[in-house]
């Protein structure tokens, strides 16, 4: 099993809404990220998770939360966004964050913000 | 900090023909890994091909091979004979060795179409 699984696929939110975006692998991999992809844009780091512990922020704004409950499962809860949060949120993960480990990507969470 | 850059933001290529996409990248560090990343529409992005900056041979996986020039800071990335499955949106990435920021950084990519 090589997955990694986002839910939802497409999220439409109102800007006062709370709603949260979910990440599982069973790989047994120990790092986890979130990234945000803009349309025609790289994906963008947000947040490190290595052994459940959050290891990089990367200046992300605190309307955007991340949650690592356990070593399989890797949230981000979404609170009072903005239109321009719309953008497409890949998880990944890795088996640990040495650099020659592969991080396996989800097929994403493409989030509208209205 | 390190900074990835393609300069192609589209290629095109005929079916079964050969195509070489670009990356440059600037650092001052002497080891380091290179990847690239294949982003189809259905948005999930899988690994294609990854170098170690300190192996000087070229990395090969099937019709992917890459050109690591060191000195120059390129990594561009051929493929042979394409294929329409090829189409994509591929992106060179660039991860340092160690320190407390060795997460991966992608360059703004270059969106391949194959023709039939």
């Amino acid at each position: 099993d090589t997955e990694v699984t986002q839910t939802p696929k497409h999220l439409v939110m109102g800007m006062t809404n709370k709603k949260s975006l979910k990440c599982e692998q069973h790989m047994g991999h120990r790092a986890m990220y979130w990234y945000k992809q803009k349309a025609k844009k790289p994906p963008e780091l947000m947040f490190v998770y290595s052994y459940e512990k959050l290891s990089i922020n990367e200046s992300v704004p605190s309307r955007f939360s991340p949650e690592c409950p356990n070593s399989s499962l890797l949230n981000l809860h979404l609170h009072a966004l903005q239109p321009e949060d719309s953008a497409l949120y890949l998880c990944a993960s890795s088996r640990d964050r040495g650099v020659n480990t592969e991080a396996f990507f989800g097929q994403g969470t493409r989030l509208t913000v209205v | 900090a390190q900074t990835v850059t393609q300069s192609q933001p589209e290629m095109s290529v005929q079916e079964a023909e050969t195509v070489t996409l670009s990356c440059t990248y600037d650092t001052s560090e002497s080891d380091y890994y290179l990847f690239w990343y294949k982003q189809p529409p259905s948005r999930q992005m899988i690994l294609v091909i990854r170098q170690e900056a300190y192996k000087q041979q070229n990395a090969t996986e099937n019709r992917f091979s890459v050109n690591f020039q060191k000195a120059a800071k390129s990594f561009s990335l051929k493929i042979s004979d394409s294929q329409l499955g090829d189409a994509a949106m591929y992106f060179c990435a660039y991860r340092s060795i160690g320190g407390n920021n060795n997460d991966m950084r992608f360059g703004a990519g270059t969106r391949l179409t194959v023709k039939p």
